[in-house]
């Protein structure tokens, strides 16, 4: 099954421990790209990927690192979580040519306290 | 700066028609997408239009002119299930998903 993965599903840590949310497609898909969701706000760009080495900025990757070392993975790392990166997180992917067909993971839901 | 906008909320009744307003705002554009987001759920692809007209597919319905930098969805036969978040995003020259902060369809029997 064509699918975007994620993990976990849900995360409560403190301030300022490092955490890891992985996301894995099985698409061969070259773009990957990460999201946070709030409350009235749409989904917002932290970083993406049009391919293996290849990563940049979206509109809020303070706080926010990413690594693209092979194509179906592309994690997104917190290296001093704060409050405020509380919050619905998405990974999504599509292939090269099809930029606005993106899928989605299922999403993780990050507490930070 | 970019933006895109949508209202924030419609409602509707069950086995009517629905219209879905977006303008949209960005540097560069090639194309709107539409996304459905059930509450709890993930975004999941509806439509993209990158020409100017009307793409049909199923009950759903997707329609831009980019002289009036303006789309809509149109939902049809409305169900229940239709319920939720509906999500413009533009793909603009960087060739990034701009997303407006959706519109959510409230269905009534």
């Amino acid at each position: 099954e064509a699918q975007v993965t994620q993990n976990p599903r849900y995360l409560i840590t403190v301030t300022g421990k490092k955490l890891t949310v992985t996301c894995s497609q099985n698409m061969n898909h070259e773009y990957m790209s990460w999201y946070r969701q709030d409350p009235g706000l749409g989904l917002r760009q932290i970083y993406y990927s049009m391919n293996v080495e290849v990563t940049d900025k979206g509109d809020v990757p303070e706080g926010y690192k990413v690594s693209r070392k092979e194509k179906r993975n592309f994690p997104l790392i917190l290296e001093s979580p704060s409050p405020n990166q509380t919050s619905l997180y998405f990974c999504a992917s599509s292939s090269s040519g099809r930029a606005g067909e993106q899928y989605f993971g299922p999403g993780t839901r990050l507490t930070v306290t | 700066g970019q933006s895109l906008e949508q209202p924030s909320e419609v409602t509707a009744v069950e086995g009517a028609i629905v219209q879905i307003n977006c303008t949209y705002q960005t540097s560069g554009f090639y194309g709107l997408s539409w996304y459905q987001q059930h509450d709890g759920g993930a975004p999941t692809f509806l439509s993209y239009n990158a020409l100017d007209g009307l793409e049909e597919t199923g009950r759903f319905s997707s329609f831009l002119s980019r002289s009036d930098s303006y789309g809509y969805l149109l939902l049809q036969e409305l169900q229940m299930k239709d319920s939720a978040s509906y999500f413009c995003a533009a793909l603009d020259s960087n060739y990034q998903l701009i997303w407006g902060a959706g519109t959510k369809l409230i269905i009534k029997p």
